[in-house]
C-alpha cells in the first residue's frame, strides 16, 4: 500500500522568508504522480504543484517549487517571499498510473507571521 | 461559476439515524469523489465514480452508501450513522482524463457530528 508522511505538523515563517515543507512517500510502482494541496480557513482545497514521477524536472508555480528526489522517494515544496495568504493546511498527495485513488499525508499546518 | 457545492455545510445526527450528504458539479467533469477528513490523518477516499453510472470503493468505504444520480450530483448516504463516522467530508470533482493529469476540485466540506 503507498503511504505518504509529512513529518512537519506545524511550521511558522516571518512574512517574505521561505519555507520548505518535507513530503516523503511509499511505493513499489515507478510511474506515479505528486502533488501539493492547500486548505486555508475557508476548509477548500486548492491545488498548488504537480510533480509527474517520470519527469527530472522539478516542478515550479510562480512562489512555489518543489525538490522531487524519486531515489529518496521524498517531495519536498519550498516557498519563496512568503505571504500571509499563504497560511493554510498543506497537504502532499501522491497516485499511481492508471489509478484514481489519491492518497493523502496528514498535513503541515503553515502560519505566515506578519 | 459555483464550482462544487455541497449541502448541508453542518449536520448533527444522533447514532442510528440516516442522513444523504448532496454534492453536485457544474464544470461537466467525469470523475467524482467522497473523502472524509479526520484529525492528524489526512483524506481518505470514501467512494468515487469515474464516470456516470460506475462507482468504486475508496480507502473506508464501510457504513457509507453512493449514488451517482447523474454526470452532475454524486450523493454520499450513512445509513445508521456512528460516532466513529464524526467527520468533515469533502466532495470532489475532476475531468475525464483522471486525477493524476487534472486537478480535483473540492467543495467546501460538510462537518458531521455523530452523538
Amino acid at each position: 500500500a503507498q503511504t505518504v508522511t509529512q513529518s512537519q505538523p506545524e511550521m511558522s515563517v516571518q512574512e517574505a522568508e521561505t519555507v520548505t515543507l518535507s513530503c516523503t512517500y511509499d511505493t513499489s510502482e515507478s510511474n506515479y504522480y505528486l502533488f501539493w494541496y492547500k486548505q486555508p480557513p475557508s476548509r477548500q482545497m486548492i491545488l498548488v504543484i504537480r510533480q509527474e514521477a517520470y519527469k527530472q524536472q522539478n516542478a515550479t508555480e510562480n512562489r512555489f517549487s518543489v525538490n522531487f528526489q524519486k531515489a529518496a522517494k521524498s517531495f519536498s515544496l519550498k516557498i519563496s517571499d512568503s505571504q500571509l495568504g499563504d497560511t493554510a493546511m498543506y497537504f502532499c498527495a501522491f497516485v499511481n498510473f492508471g489509478n484514481e485513488k489519491l492518497t493523502f499525508g496528514t498535513g503541515t499546518r503553515l502560519t505566515i507571521i506578519p | 461559476n459555483a464550482g462544487v457545492t455541497q449541502t448541508p455545510k453542518f449536520q448533527v445526527l444522533k447514532t442510528g439515524q440516516s442522513m444523504t450528504l448532496q454534492c453536485a458539479q457544474d464544470m461537466n467533469h467525469n470523475s467524482m469523489y467522497w473523502y472524509r477528513q479526520d484529525p492528524g490523518m489526512g483524506l481518505r477516499l470514501i467512494y468515487y465514480s469515474a464516470s456516470e453510472g460506475t462507482t468504486d470503493k475508496g480507502e473506508v468505504p464501510n457504513g457509507y452508501n453512493v449514488s451517482r444520480l447523474n454526470k452532475r450530483e454524486f450523493s454520499l448516504r450513512l445509513e445508521s450513522a456512528a460516532p466513529s463516522q464524526t467527520s468533515v467530508y469533502f466532495c470532489a470533482s475532476g475531468s475525464g482524463t483522471g486525477v493524476r493529469n487534472s486537478p480535483l476540485h473540492f467543495g467546501n466540506g460538510t462537518r458531521l457530528t455523530v452523538t
